[in-house]
């Protein structure tokens, strides 16, 4: 059965430094893995998807990577702003046909 | 594209009454899901349909919540009668086969 976690549940670094979050995964037949972003109080963006087939993806000043075979995926995020602070959550789908498995998220503070 | 669609966006009801959620999703998507998220338990996901059939209604927590999806561009969420742990953000989010997913902006829940 596949399983997500994200750790740490929650992080708080000052504006300006980059940054990681970790998402890894049980199984490493995946079709896709999907990271997204939650503002308070608000819907999910998708921030990025990398196909297995994949093993980045950038888009500004994020930067999501993927290795299946030690089951991993981290989110690289650049000179953070205060902007930036939410929660983050990644999610798995293990078949393109199926439902996306989801971690429980990593909530991001930056201080300005 | 305006986006996965959601209505009402807040509802506030009383104890044992009926309460419908509405979506229309992304033109062209043939994957729909419904979610629920509180702070106890994350993000789950209800039930989700593909081409307007239902797939996994796994998640439906009891015979009170049903969903149906009579077209393309239309589904709905009820639930009969509804109870205060009822409370919640339902999402509702779409997709088009093995590409990346969308959620709308969540209508927020309250039951008295």
């Amino acid at each position: 059965k596949q399983e997500v976690t994200q750790i740490p549940a929650a992080l708080s670094v000052p504006e300006g430094e980059n940054l990681v979050l970790n998402c890894s995964f049980t199984d490493s037949a995946i079709y896709n893995l999907q990271w997204f972003r939650q503002d308070p109080g608000k819907g999910l963006t998708s921030l990025l998807l990398i196909q297995s087939s994949q093993r980045e993806q950038t888009s500004g000043r994020l930067n999501a990577s993927l290795d299946k075979s030690s089951g991993r995926s981290t989110l690289y995020i650049a000179a953070s702003q205060p902007g930036d602070s939410a929660t983050y959550l990644c999610a798995v789908r293990p078949n393109s046909n199926y439902q996306l498995i989801w971690g429980a998220g990593t909530k991001l503070i930056i201080k300005p | 594209d305006a986006g996965v669609i959601q209505s009402p966006r807040h509802e506030v009801t009383e104890m044992g009454q009926e309460v419908t959620l509405r979506c229309k999703p992304i033109s062209g998507h043939d994957y729909l899901f419904w979610y629920r998220q509180t702070m106890m338990r994350g993000l789950e996901l209800l039930i989700y349909f593909n081409n307007n059939v239902p797939i996994d209604d796994s998640g439906m927590p009891e015979d009170r919540f049903s969903a149906k999806m009579p077209n393309a561009s239309f589904s709905t969420l009820k639930i009969q009668p509804s109870e205060p742990r009822d409370s919640a953000v339902y999402f509702c989010a779409s997709r088009p086969t093995g590409y990346e997913q969308f959620f709308g902006p969540g209508t927020r829940l309250t039951v008295l």
